[in-house]
């Protein structure tokens, strides 16, 4: 059973517009939650962590939100860019440590066009 | 500045009293440790700090706390102090190396005797 559910699958936006980015869990316990960018053909890149029972941050364009009693967490990108799309993918560990699991998202997929 | 600061250097600490150990470092290192080290054995790890993220060893999760307030600074803290305790605490940072492993800095130590 999928453990982390992210919303939605795809998104078109415009340049210069925001958007939101859903993530849905049920993984347990939930030590931390991590987004990523992933631009085709290329590796992971770290977005932010998200670690406390209701966690804000924010990076630039990027802020996110974790809510560990809903297990929900947002990822807002304000006035996108081109270089935006991507898939961007949610990450539940259930541990702080190595021997912790990592649960992945199947990624949302953001084009963004001009 | 390669230097790791621990405060205080020396500690005497009463049985059930609480003990809170300092360490900073200014090499912007995301990963800072807390090791134990008593006579003729290994250092022993307690915790490390990932960024924000707190890792605990399993035989050591109730006896120690810890907090990451900032990237410089991570303290050690014990809150009832026992004859056990006694030890030299020392603190360690680094960069995650991943895959080429990390070098670790350490700090000159805080000897702590709990009488």
């Amino acid at each position: 059973k999928t453990q982390v559910e992210q919303s939605p699958q795809s998104l078109v936006v415009r340049q210069g517009e925001n958007c939101v980015l859903q993530c849905n869990y049920s993984v347990t316990p939930d030590n931390h939650l991590r987004w990523f960018k992933q631009d085709t053909g290329k590796g992971l890149v770290s977005l932010t962590v998200l670690v406390d029972q209701k966690d804000k941050t924010s990076n630039g364009r990027y802020s996110a939100t974790l809510d560990k009693d809903a297990k929900h967490s947002t990822l807002h990108i304000t006035a996108t860019l081109l270089d935006d799309t991507a898939t961007y993918i949610c990450v539940v560990a259930d541990r702080g440590s190595a021997l912790g699991r990592l649960h992945f998202g199947a990624g949302t997929q953001l084009i963004v066009i001009p | 500045d390669t230097t790791v600061k621990q405060n205080p250097r020396y500690k005497l600490a009463r049985v059930g009293k609480p003990v809170n150990l300092i360490c900073s470092q200014t090499m912007n290192h995301d990963t800072m440790y807390w090791y134990q080290k008593k006579p003729n054995q290994a250092p022993k790890l307690l915790l490390f700090y990932y960024d924000k993220i707190l890792n605990r060893e399993a035989d050591t999760f109730e006896k120690f706390q810890s907090s990451r307030p900032n990237n410089s600074f991570c303290s050690l803290y014990i809150g009832s102090a026992g004859l056990e305790y006694s030890a030299m605490y020392l603190c360690a940072s680094s960069r995650w190396g991943g895959p080429s492993g990390n070098t670790l800095y350490f700090g000159e130590g805080s000897r702590l005797i709990v009488v």
